[in-house]
């Protein structure tokens, strides 16, 4: 079964950077996903999508202090010099057997 | 521009139907499969299913099967998610979301919340 595994909460102090983990499920390691971010009380933004050999496409207008890369079947979001802005949920969503799937998120919290 | 127009709030009683609507600017409407996807109150994001515009063929999540209906409107670019039997628990935030046929979202409209009360 296609399953996204996301670490509930992460934690990173102004200006510095953090990395969050998105791991699909044994037998899908070859997987892309798609970053998307929920800031409080808005809808998701997509931010970019990570392809299983590191490649990744932002969204339009993301500033490139959002990067991803993959490895095996843990596929990554950096944020670089975080803002206030970046405080917010961030889920990892993929397509599988004919459904979407979700993360179950990670709340990034800017100390 | 490009983006996602979704109608406004609406609030039902056990049992009814809501039917929430999506209209796309800015881009070829056919070009774009449409997904919705729904958030409850502090939870995180539950895929319900997609519709190909072309067509109007559509995939719903077994969750919502019987329930749960999406159309479209080629002449108005627009998407509808029609759920029916409501319940307390289908109170939510219901979002479309664009797919360029790859199955990876990379527009969301900006929600419709539903709220089921009695």
């Amino acid at each position: 079964q296609l399953v996204l595994t996301q670490s509930p909460s992460a934690a990173a102090s102004l200006g510095a950077s953090v990395k969050l983990t998105c791991t699909l499920s044994s037998g899908h390691s070859s997987y892309p996903i798609a970053w998307h971010q929920q800031q409080p009380e808005k809808g998701p933004r997509y931010l970019m999508k990570v392809n299983s050999d590191g490649s990744h496409i932002r969204g339009d207008g993301i500033p490139d202090r959002f990067s991803g890369f993959s490895s095996g079947a843990e596929r990554y979001l950096t944020i670089s010099s975080l803002q206030s802005e970046d405080e917010a949920d961030y889920y990892c969503q993929t397509w599988g057997t004919g459904r979407g799937i979700f993360g179950a998120g990670t709340k990034v919290t800017v100390l | 521009q490009v983006q996602l127009v979704q109608s406004g709030t609406e609030v039902k009683k056990p049992g009814a139907s809501v039917k929430v609507s999506c209209k796309a600017f800015g881009y070829t409407f056919s070009s774009f499969y449409m997904h919705w996807v729904r958030q409850a109150p502090g939870q995180g994001l539950e895929w319900m299913g997609v519709i190909n515009p072309n067509g109007g063929s559509s995939t719903y999540a077994q969750k919502f099967q019987g329930r749960v209906t999406m159309t479209r409107d080629t002449s108005t670019s627009t998407v509808y998610m029609e759920l029916s039997s409501l319940r307390s628990e289908d109170t939510a935030v219901y979002y479309c979301a664009r797919d360029p046929v790859t199955g990876y979202f990379d527009l969301w409209g900006r929600g419709t919340l539903v709220t089921v009360s009695s």
